[in-house]
């Protein structure tokens, strides 16, 4: 069955840097864009990055745009997002999913998420 | 960056009834939507995406409509399993994908 993994989540002090990563399994990893959406403590959804496919189109919330970057390695099945300058904002759940269709609009599956805290 | 809005934050509505749950883009996104349910520590699951398909697996009771700017939720009958967080969320613009601030389904 489709499944996403997402791993690389911890406690990181303000200004700091992490990087996520998303294990896929269950499809075919090179067909499909994919996205990194977050969840802040008690607050609704934040989506945070795209990536295509081929990793030939990129987008970012511009929260996060200058700091974070999404990539993907095809021949690992592994979703990535480096987190650079981290900001007590940025804390939160970190979920990856697939995007769904010609414009990868809609996320179906989503992971388990990760946990990121940042605090001194 | 278009503007998600849901209406109501909160709707408290008992088990075998109908509820409704709304949202509005501050600019038309076409059908070009899609709606969430999240549970408690749990991650999102699709259920409706282009505004009136349901994901494989979502049961019958589940409906989306609407185009443009205005789209609703609809779930027919609600069961015990259904009170949970709902987002709606667009993918129509060349810029950012947004999702709206939820409802809360809760029971009466």
């Amino acid at each position: 069955q489709v499944q996403l993994v997402e791993s690389g989540g911890g406690v990181v002090q303000p200004g700091r840097s992490l990087r996520l990563s998303c294990a896929a399994s269950g499809f075919t990893f090179s067909s499909y864009g994919m996205h990194w959406v977050r969840q802040g403590p008690g607050k609704g959804l934040e989506w945070v990055a795209v990536i295509w496919y081929d990793g030939s189109n990129i987008k970012y919330a511009d929260s996060v745009k200058g700091r974070f970057t999404i990539s993907r390695d095809n021949s690992k099945n592994t979703l990535y997002l480096q987190m650079n300058s981290l900001r007590g904002e940025d804390t939160g759940v970190y979920y990856c999913a697939r995007g769904g269709g010609w414009k990868v609009g809609w996320l179906d599956p989503w992971g388990q998420g990760t946990l990121v805290t940042v605090s001194s | 960056e278009i503007v998600m809005t849901q209406s109501p934050a909160t709707l408290s509505v008992s088990p075998g009834e109908r509820a409704t749950l709304s949202c509005r883009a501050s600019q038309s996104v076409s059908s070009n939507l899609a709606w969430y349910q999240q549970k408690p520590a749990q991650a999102p699951r699709l259920l409706i995406y282009d505004a009136s398909t349901r994901a494989t697996d979502i049961p019958a009771r589940f409906s989306g409509s609407g185009s443009g700017t205005e789209f609703t939720l609809t779930i027919s009958s609600l069961q015990s399993e259904d009170f949970a967080d709902y987002y709606c969320q667009q993918y129509n613009s060349r810029g950012p994908i947004t999702f709206g601030q939820g409802t809360r389904l809760e029971i009466k």
